[in-house]
């Protein structure tokens, strides 16, 4: 069966760069989710999109920003990197926005700030 | 808000022996509870859900959970451990007025021969 994907699987950048995440969900699932996960951390939500809507916030920074495109596709976008966005970046999806609903996992990107 | 806790950081068993890793919540309203599992440099994969039903609900790979709402408890069970099963696993409510999972801090499991 068809998996969440990620690209990149790891993403090396110098503080200050800036650095795209991008997630392609299950085929017809139309929310997906961001997560952060710092080491030793557990999932930390982000964002989330419902039909290319943006649904809601957790703790986002303000120097990140995401999208949903009209293939439901999904991008995190990351601005004036500090040491400290180190960590793995997940993206999940649902078919739908429900609390009834599992949210299926991707792979996960590697970010590292030097 | 919603909240989970998974009491311990590692929990050890013998191949074999069965295993309980433990998750409590504190939700208002109905809970929606979730169990995943994470290996080394992988995303975490779904084993189960209760939404609402049998208290007892059966996951992927052997795993079970029973759901205590007298206990507010949501422990993940397997009857008999296997060293593939060493991983870290995570316990997740879901959150109504986010609309988001809220992870436990996860508890480590350890399989030994």
């Amino acid at each position: 069966a068809a998996g969440v994907i990620q690209s990149p699987r790891h993403l090396i950048k110098e503080k200050r760069e800036t650095a795209t995440l991008k997630c392609y969900p299950i085929p017809r699932h139309d929310t997906v989710y961001w997560y952060q996960q710092g080491p030793g951390q557990d999932p930390q939500f982000l964002i989330s999109f419902y039909e290319k809507m943006q649904s809601d916030k957790g703790s986002i920074p303000d120097r990140f920003s995401a999208q949903q495109f009209s293939d439901y596709h999904s991008e995190l976008n990351m601005s004036s990197l500090e040491l400290g966005d180190s960590a793995l970046y997940f993206c999940a999806s649902s078919l739908v926005l429900a609390s009834t609903d599992t949210q299926y996992f991707g792979p996960g990107t590697r970010l590292t700030v030097l | 808000a919603q909240s989970v806790a998974q009491p311990e950081d590692q929990v050890n068993v013998a191949e074999g022996n069965p295993l309980t890793v433990k998750c409590t919540y504190s939700v208002s309203g109905n809970p929606y509870l979730f169990w995943y599992v994470q290996y080394p440099n992988r995303g975490l994969q779904f084993l189960l859900k209760y939404i609402t039903g049998d208290n007892l609900v059966k996951g992927s790979y052997g795993f079970e959970a029973e759901f205590n709402k007298s206990q507010t408890s949501f422990h993940l069970k397997k009857p008999s451990a296997l060293v593939s099963d060493s991983a870290l696993y995570f316990c997740a409510v879901w959150w109504n007025a986010g609309n988001m999972l809220t992870f436990g801090g996860g508890t480590r499991l350890m399989v030994k021969p």
